[in-house]
Formats: structure tokens, sequence, C-alpha cells
């Protein structure tokens, strides 16, 4: 069974501080990682994807991949309000992406 | 940009009765997914299209679901008889190629109420 662990939160972080998101991965075949943003009610937003070791930066957001591990993180800089979500972890093979159960993030004022 | 398009956003029905869902995926592609959020839960694969054909249907409750891409451009999910533990967020996707996934685009989901 092919499962990417997360955990459920709520992650409360300070307006401008960094947020950390973390992930685990059950399956070493896997070869592309995401993290999607979901907002209350609305279906999910891909906003990085990483598939080789190392970091990968988009403007304020950082994924971070170490196969060995079998983990993926995503930083978010400068947290604003507008960032509260909750942030799914997926992961694929030559497969259907599988997600875990979402992060939720809360960027205090 | 292309969309992934889904209908209805919304749909309340009694347990019981029978319910459709409808995704439009992105021109060309023709790798169709749906997947079942429960509220509090990630997304889960229900069925798997390439073209008009399905690749993974493992998760899919046949006894009470059943999904069809007949001219293997849109689709059409059901349900019948629905049951409380139905009630979830049923998103569609696609993408243009099997294989290797450099991800895909939701649409913007149908929300089920089973009452």
């Amino acid at each position: 069974q092919k499962e990417v662990e997360q955990n459920s939160g709520p992650l409360s972080v300070p307006e401008g501080a960094i947020a950390s998101l973390n992930c685990t991965y059950s399956d070493r075949g896997s070869q592309s990682f995401f993290w999607y943003r979901q907002y209350s009610g609305k279906s999910p937003e891909l906003i990085m994807s990483i598939y080789s070791n190392g970091d990968k930066e988009d403007g304020r957001f950082t994924a971070q991949l170490n196969k060995a591990s079998q983990y993926v993180s995503l930083l978010i800089r400068d947290s604003q309000p507008s960032d509260s979500a909750t942030y799914l972890c997926a992961a694929s093979g030559n497969t259907p992406l599988v997600f875990g159960k979402g992060t939720r993030l809360s960027v205090i004022a | 940009e292309a969309e992934v398009a889904q209908s209805p956003r919304y749909k309340i029905t009694e347990k019981s009765q029978a319910v459709a869902f409808w995704c439009d995926p992105i021109s060309g592609h023709a790798t169709l997914y749906w997947y079942r959020q429960i509220l509090g839960q990630g997304p889960e694969l229900l069925v798997q299209f390439q073209d008009e054909s399905v690749v993974d249907d493992s998760q899919l409750p046949k006894d009470r679901f059943s999904a069809e891409r007949l001219k293997g451009v849109d689709s059409t999910l059901k349900i019948q008889p629905a049951e409380l533990g139905d009630s979830a967020m049923y998103l569609c996707a696609s993408s243009p190629v099997p294989g290797f996934n450099y991800g895909y685009t939701f649409g913007s989901g149908t929300r089920l109420t089973v009452v």
C-alpha cells in the first residue's frame, strides 16, 4: 500500500514567519512529488513540483526532497494570512498521484 | 488558461437515489482521473481512464459506482444507490500523457451531500 504521511496540524505561524510543512512517503519507486494548496470548499491547486534531490525555489515557496530519507518538505517564507489553507503532499511513480491527508496552516496577522 | 470543467458544483440527494457527475478534461488530454475527497482527508483515486479505456478502477466501489468515457473525451461518474457515506467532494483531473507524472490540474469539483 503506497502511503503519504503528513501531520494534520493545525500549524499556526505569525505573519511574516517561515512556515515549514513536512511529508514522508512509503513507495521508494516514487519519482515525482507535488504540493497542492486547498482553500476551504475549493479544489486543490498545484503550487510546487519537485523531481530530484535538493531544493527548488519558486517565489516565496521552496520545496525540498530527500529520496534517501523518503522525505519532502515545503517552506513558505514571509507567510501571509492568504497562505492559510490546507497543504496536500502527493507522490507518484508512473502511477496516479497518491495524496497525504494534508496539513492545515493558519497564518496569524 | 485551459481548465477541467465539472458539473454540477453542488448536489444534494437523498440516500438510495441515483446521482451523476460530469467532467470535461482539458482538450487533447488522453488521461482522465476521478478522485473522491472526504472532508478532512486527502483525495483518493476512484478510477483512471486512458482514452476510453479504464486503466485502474481497483478502488471504485463497483456495486454502486460506475464510470464511463465513451468517446475518450468527457466522462460521467454515477452512484446508484447513494449512501450517507458517499458525501464528499468528487474531483476530476486530466493529463496529456500517462507515465511520468508532471502533476495535473483539478476541476472545481462536485460537492455531494447525501441526506
